[in-house]
Parts: C-alpha cells; sequence; structure tokens
C-alpha cells in the first residue's frame, strides 16, 4: 500500500540554522500538507499546498517557514533560522482530491538546541 | 473560530466495557468531521469519517449537530484499541483541518 514517507526521521539542529524536511507524498495525490505538533499539545496545521503554490497558511507559518516542490515528487518544509521553540514532530500528509482521505507520514522529529 | 475540544486527555477502559472518547466542536458552518487515530510507534490514520456513516473496527460516531458533538463510540474495547485519538474538523472551505488534542486510550485486560 503506498505511504507518505518523511525523511529525517529525528534532527537535531543548534538555534539559527537552517533545517529541511522532506516528504515523498503519494504518487497520484494532489494535495499537500504539513502539520506539527509540539510536545504534548495538539496537532497544529502549517502549510496546505495544492498546482504548485500554498492555498492556505497558518499564523505559525511565519517568513522563517517555506515550502517546495522541487521535483515533481519530493514535498520539502525549510526553516530558515531555528528558534527553540520550533522544536517538534513535524508530519507531512496528502491527499488525492478535495474530499478524499488525507494520508499523513510517520513525522519528522526536530530538536533544535 | 473554528475549534475541537476533546476534554479527556487520558482514558482507561477495561476489557469488554464500553467506551466513549468525547470530542466537541464550534464552527458556524457545516464542518466535516473525522476521527483519526495513532497506535504506538504508527502514524496517525483515518479511523472514520461523519459522512461515511460506517462503523470501523468496531466504532462509531454520530454527528450531533444541536450539540456540536462527535463522540466516538465502541460497545466493547478491545486491548488492540489502546491508541491516541484525535478528533478533526474540516470546514466546507479550504483544505485545512483542525485537530484536538487528542484522548489517550488505555484498554486494561
Amino acid at each position: 500500500e503506498p505511504e507518505v514517507t518523511q525523511t529525517p526521521s529525528h534532527q537535531v539542529t543548534q538555534m539559527g540554522q537552517e533545517v529541511i524536511l522532506r516528504c515523498v507524498p503519494i504518487s497520484n495525490h494532489l494535495y499537500f500538507y504539513w502539520y506539527r505538533q509540539i510536545l504534548g499539545q495538539k496537532v497544529e496545521f502549517l502549510v496546505s499546498f495544492y498546482n504548485n503554490e500554498i492555498s492556505e497558511k497558518s499564523e505559525i507559518f511565519d517568513d522563517q517557514f517555506s515550502v517546495e516542490r522541487p521535483d515533481g515528487s519530493n514535498f520539502t518544509l525549510k526553516i530558515r533560522s531555528t528558534k527553540l521553540e520550533d522544536s517538534a514532530m513535524y508530519f507531512c500528509a496528502s491527499k488525492q482530491t478535495n474530499t478524499g482521505e488525507l494520508f499523513f507520514g510517520e513525522g519528522s522529529r526536530l530538536t533544535v538546541l | 473560530a473554528q475549534r475541537v475540544t476533546q476534554p479527556e486527555k487520558l482514558l482507561s477502559v477495561f476489557k469488554g466495557a464500553p467506551v466513549e472518547l468525547k470530542c466537541n466542536y464550534s464552527y458556524s458552518g457545516s464542518p466535516e468531521l473525522f476521527w483519526y487515530v495513532q497506535y504506538s510507534r504508527q502514524r496517525l490514520q483515518l479511523l472514520l469519517r461523519h459522512i461515511s456513516r460506517e462503523s470501523i473496527k468496531g466504532f462509531t460516531a454520530d454527528l450531533n449537530k444541536g450539540e456540536t458533538s462527535f463522540h466516538l463510540k465502541k460497545p466493547f474495547a478491545q486491548e488492540e484499541d489502546s491508541a491516541m485519538y484525535y478528533c478533526a474538523l474540516k470546514k466546507m472551505t479550504g483544505n485545512q483541518f483542525y485537530f484536538g488534542t487528542g484522548t489517550s486510550l488505555t484498554v486494561i485486560p
């Protein structure tokens, strides 16, 4: 069964460093998402991406964040200058249609020191 | 603004007992409601959605618009039901899902 895959599973970085989290959505899916979950808190929406552009973004998704789909398969989340409060589990998700089921990756745990 | 509330962070029931995980929402439009489950060391996965009106793994959930609730129920809990359960709402417009804080269910053998 096709799955959303994410790399790395865990990344530790120093505050101020740039981080890129990678996702390979399911191949025939058209809608892509990033969510994050700070330890002990709820899953929060960051951004959605459709037709090669951001369709929605939350207040969390400020200028430090960017997303890209550089090659038609990968979907990346970049954090330009990480802060301590960026430490969280980041989930990528995709779905085939507007009303379809959302499929999640296993998450990338980011620890900012 | 839309909001999903799961009042119980932790819930423990004995095997064979009924279980109900509560979910309340606030949204002025017609929402689409979902339950997602995360078993230990696995990814978040869809358990059920209100529009399909199915029973999955013995779980059901009914959307009650009067009470703005979408509680998840199972008449006889099994050990393998132990997991983290998230209620989620999708608005009529847009693609954003709003998640509750989750309920950790433990089924005691």
